[in-house]
C-alpha cells in the first residue's frame, strides 16, 4: 500500500492481558516513531527507531511497554498486563531517509476494560 | 523543557470567515515546526512545516503559517474557511536532531454554515 498501515484498527482487551499493536511503515522509511493519544495527556512520544541504532525509549511510560522493529520495517508495540489508563489511540509514523516529515498511520484504538 | 502551547482549545468560525490558530513554543533555538490536522477517526495529516528560510510558509488546503522568532510563535491562518476544515489542529515542534515531535494540546475547529 501507499501509506502507513496499523493493525488492528480497534482492540478491546481486559485488564491484565497483553496486547500487540502492529505498524507497517511506508517502504524505505528509515525512521519510525510511536505516539500515544489519550484524552488526558494529548499526543505523547513513546519510542523512536532510526535505522540500526538502538531505539530511543525515553517516552515509554513504564516497563510494561516495549517495542521492536524487525528488518528495519514492521514494528510491534507490546503492552504487558494492560491497565485501564493504557486506553488510548496508538499512532505510528515513518520518516524517509534524510527527511523530516512524519507520515502517520490511522492508529489503533485500544480500550482496556 | 521544550513545550508547545495552543491557547485556544475550541474555536468556532462561520464558513467563509478567516481563521487564525495560535501556537507558541518554548525552545532555546529554532526548532522544526509543524501543523497537523486530524479529522474524526483519522490519522494526522501534515498541513505545513517550517525548517528555515522564508518565515511565511504555504501548506495544503489553502493554509499558511508565519514563524515569528521574537514571539516564539507559529500561527496557522486561512483566509476563507470551508465546512470541510472542521477538525482538530495540532501544532508540533521537533527540537534537536531526533525528530521527536512535541505536540500542543490541539485546537478543535467548528465551522458554522
Amino acid at each position: 500500500g501507499a501509506g502507513v498501515s496499523q493493525s488492528p484498527s480497534n482492540k478491546v482487551t481486559e485488564k491484565g492481558k497483553d496486547v500487540e499493536l502492529r505498524c507497517d511503515p511506508i517502504s524505505g522509511h528509515t525512521a519510525l516513531y510511536w505516539y500515544r493519544q489519550s484524552l488526558g495527556q494529548g499526543l505523547e512520544f513513546l519510542i523512536y527507531f532510526q535505522g540500526n541504532s538502538a531505539p530511543d525509549k525515553s517516552g515509554l511510560p513504564s516497563d510494561r511497554f516495549s517495542a521492536e522493529r524487525t528488518g528495519g520495517s514492521v514494528s510491534t508495540l507490546t503492552i504487558q498486563r494492560t491497565q485501564q489508563e493504557d486506553s488510548a489511540v496508538y499512532l505510528c509514523a515513518g520518516v524517509p531517509d534524510r527527511g523530516h516529515e512524519q507520515f502517520f498511520g490511522p492508529g489503533t484504538r485500544l480500550t482496556v476494560l | 523543557a521544550q513545550s508547545v502551547t495552543q491557547p485556544d482549545i475550541h474555536i468556532t468560525v462561520s464558513e467563509g470567515a478567516s481563521l487564525e490558530l495560535r501556537c507558541n513554543y518554548s525552545y532555546g533555538a529554532t526548532p522544526y515546526l509543524f501543523w497537523y490536522v486530524q479529522s474524526p477517526g483519522q490519522g494526522l495529516q501534515l498541513l505545513l512545516k517550517y525548517f528555515s528560510g522564508d518565515t511565511l510558509v504555504q501548506g495544503i488546503k489553502g493554509f499558511e503559517a508565519e514563524f515569528k522568532r521574537s514571539q516564539s510563535s507559529f500561527n496557522l491562518r486561512k483566509p476563507s474557511v470551508h465546512w470541510s476544515d472542521a477538525a482538530e489542529y495540532f501544532c508540533a515542534v521537533a527540537p534537536g536532531n531526533t525528530g521527536k515531535l512535541i505536540f500542543g494540546q490541539g485546537t478543535t475547529l467548528q465551522v458554522k454554515p
